[in-house]
């Protein structure tokens, strides 16, 4: 069964420090890989998805993500973090099929230090 | 991007009334909804997946005759919450997809309190 794993629950960074939320996904194919944002009582905002092609792949708000296929790995990083980066990110998997249901990770709380 | 709405945004009722959320695509068609229920301080639970103009699929152990789910339009779903007990309060998040789409666009939720 697809799985996704977000294995940090609270992360705290220093503004203007580089961030790294890790995600690990369990799914037979190429998954399609997403990461959103949810701020406090909002929807979730997508900041970028990765189908296929180049690995490395480029958001919005500064944010990038690499798919690592060895390493089941879709982490999210931002080399300088923003006050305003504080928020709840979530990894999700598509399952692919024509359902395309989501499979959400747990989550990952970020605090930004002023 | 695509804009999906939710109304209300909020909404308090008596335990045992019936309440409606609507979930509308803005600017594109969607031919399937999904709507999720989040808990606080956790992540999206998947309820159903209702494409227009059929019935919804539920996940497992979801009620059916609780959670009413209505698709009616390339454009509308709605979640009818009948017989709102306090542990239906909530978080509710709807998203839409376009024909053929994988991307989900989500709604800005919808916090129910019953009281």
């Amino acid at each position: 069964a697809q799985s996704v794993t977000q294995p940090d629950i609270h992360i705290t960074v220093s503004e203007g420090a580089s961030l790294e939320l890790r995600c690990n996904y369990s799914y037979g194919a190429t998954p399609y890989l997403f990461w959103y944002v949810q701020s406090p009582g909002q929807g979730l905002q997508l900041l970028l998805k990765y189908f296929s092609g180049d690995t490395l792949v480029q958001g919005i708000k500064g944010f990038e993500a690499e798919f690592k296929r060895s390493q089941s790995s879709f982490n999210l990083r931002k080399p300088s973090v923003h006050w305003s980066d504080a928020a709840e990110y979530f990894c999700a998997v598509g399952r692919g099929d024509s359902s395309y249901k989501l499979i959400f990770g747990s989550g990952t709380r970020l605090l930004v230090r002023p | 991007g695509a804009v999906v709405s939710q109304h209300p945004s909020r909404v308090i009722c008596k335990s045992g009334t019936s309440v409606k959320i609507e979930c509308r695509s803005l600017d594109f068609q969607a031919t399937t909804m999904f709507w999720y229920r989040q808990f606080p301080k956790q992540s999206l639970m998947l309820m159903a997946t209702s494409n227009e103009g059929s019935k919804a699929t539920y996940e497992q152990g979801v009620e059916k005759d609780k959670f009413l789910i209505n698709h009616a339009s390339l454009t509308l779903s709605t979640l009818t919450v009948t017989s709102a007990h306090p542990e239906d309060s909530s978080f509710y998040i709807c998203s839409a997809t376009g024909q053929g789409a994988v991307e989900q666009f989500f709604g800005p939720g919808t916090r129910l309190t019953v009281l």
